[in-house]
């Protein structure tokens, strides 16, 4: 069964950091792309970053690159998010998720997703 | 940045009907929109891909269609359990985006 669980959420203050992380199993991790969305509260869902699979690139929304970086640990399952310079703006759920990939390739769509992690910046 | 617009913002239907749902993006993205389904306090659903495709274990009732910049999301017969706020997405270009979701409530 493919299981994704999101933890590391938690209260920070304006300019603080913070890590999710994202634990992965029931299927070949290393084979799939993985994603953040992030969803403020009472708001739609905004996607945040993408992790391509073995040395493909990475993504990020404009509105957190320079202060968000996201990694993979393939030998332990493993999806990460390193957020600094954490702003009012960043709070929401934060979502780890699975690509969706089948026999004719990888699709930039997610077909798992964990139950989220919320996130509140706030002095 | 492709902008998705999504129509109405909330659609108030009893169960039985048919639900017909809008997705518009601002340029050209072929096929490649997705469809989710998502209740309060859970995580998105998968329900379509590139337009028209159904995920795995999503019923035959949810249908998706269009190309380019118009598509839509058909529910053919609205069950109890279907009443959500649905998303679309766009996979043509980064960054990848999201329309604002159409809530789908109990008239």
């Amino acid at each position: 069964e493919v299981q994704v669980v999101d933890s590391g959420g938690g209260l920070v203050q304006p300019g603080g950091s913070l890590r999710l992380s994202c634990a992965a199993s029931g299927f070949i991790f290393s084979d799939y792309e993985m994603t953040w969305v992030r969803q403020a509260p009472g708001k739609g869902l905004e996607w945040v970053s993408l992790v391509s699979i073995g040395a493909g690139p990475i993504y990020y929304a404009e509105s957190v690159k320079g202060r968000f970086t996201i990694s993979r640990d393939n030998a332990r399952n493993s999806l990460f998010l390193q957020m600094d310079s954490l702003r009012a703006e960043d709070t929401a759920v934060y979502y780890c998720a699975k690509g969706l990939k089948n026999s004719r390739g990888l699709y930039h769509f997610f077909d798992y997703w964990g139950q989220g992690s919320l996130v509140t910046v706030s002095s | 940045e492709i902008v998705l617009t999504q129509s109405p913002a909330t659609l108030s239907l009893s169960p039985g009907e048919r639900a017909t749902l809008s997705c518009r993006a601002s340029e050209d993205i072929s096929s490649y929109l997705a469809w989710y389904q998502q209740k309060p306090g859970q995580a998105p659903r998968l329900l379509i891909y590139d337009a028209s495709n159904r995920a795995s274990g999503i019923p035959a009732r949810f249908s998706g269609s269009g190309s380019g910049t118009d598509f839509t999301l058909t529910i053919i017969t609205l069950e109890p359990e279907d009443f959500a706020t649905y998303y679309c997405q766009q996979r043509r270009n980064w960054p990848l985006t999201f329309g604002g979701g159409t809530k789908v409530e109990i008239k």
